[in-house]
């Protein structure tokens, strides 16, 4: 599976856009890749997922340059509430039973 | 998007102990996962669970320690064996559901 890197920590401030980078050199013809959001005391939680080009929901935008092997995270006028560790994973979604798997992720602190 | 709820949220067990995690999903599943999450790190993929078959293990995890039972499609549960303070950790369980995984809310294990 596709190792993945990005920032260890991000600090920001409310009312700002936050773009987390990943870089994902490996990445295979068939893995997608998806952003999970995590709050202290709960499970990762879904934010986006993206094979190629731009891809928008009302969380977030997730762009992924003509050769993926990178990604960018784009949070839109960040909050407090935002604050969280943000995990970037490769892998192919259409095949049953491979689980992903998780790097460091970026810890992002929103401040007032 | 799946719902998925973990049984207990949280517990406090003696060294040498064994404890029982339930995952109950909302909907039919083929694969169930099993990750760790030791304080302060990323997730660590314990194993991958198929209804009907014996679960597969990752590197580092045996059946012995974490004997894992998957009787239908929508319910799954982890055992614990023989705990060390080691073992201290949130557990999480997870779903493939559409090519995306959903997570539950974890069980936060103290072993004392």
């Amino acid at each position: 599976l596709a190792k993945t890197t990005q920032p260890i920590s991000m600090d920001s401030y409310e009312g700002q856009e936050v773009n987390i980078t990943c870089s994902h050199n490996n990445i295979a013809t068939n893995d997608y890749i998806t952003w999970y959001q995590q709050f202290p005391s709960q499970g990762p939680r879904f934010i986006i997922q993206g094979y190629k080009t731009k891809v928008t929901n009302e969380v977030a935008s997730l762009f992924i340059p003509a050769d993926r092997k990178s990604s960018t995270l784009s949070l839109p006028r960040v909050s407090l509430s935002d604050t969280a560790v943000y995990y970037c994973l490769v892998g192919a979604s259409n095949q049953a039973g491979t689980a992903l798997i998780f790097g460091k992720g970026t810890t992002l602190s929103v401040s007032s | 998007s799946a719902v998925i709820s973990q049984k207990p949220s949280r517990d406090i067990c003696q060294r040498g102990t064994s404890l029982t995690i339930q995952c109950q999903v909302d909907s039919q599943v083929t694969m169930m996962f099993w990750y760790r999450q030791q304080p302060g790190q990323s997730l660590t993929l314990i194993a991958t669970a198929n209804q009907g078959s014996e679960a597969t293990y990752e590197s580092g995890f045996v059946i012995d320690k974490f004997p894992i039972s998957r009787p239908n499609l929508t319910f799954s549960t982890l055992t614990v064996s023989n705990m060390s303070p080691e073992d201290s950790s949130i557990y999480l369980c997870s779903v493939e559901e559409g090519g995306t995984q959903y997570f539950g809310p974890g069980t936060r294990l103290l072993v004392l």
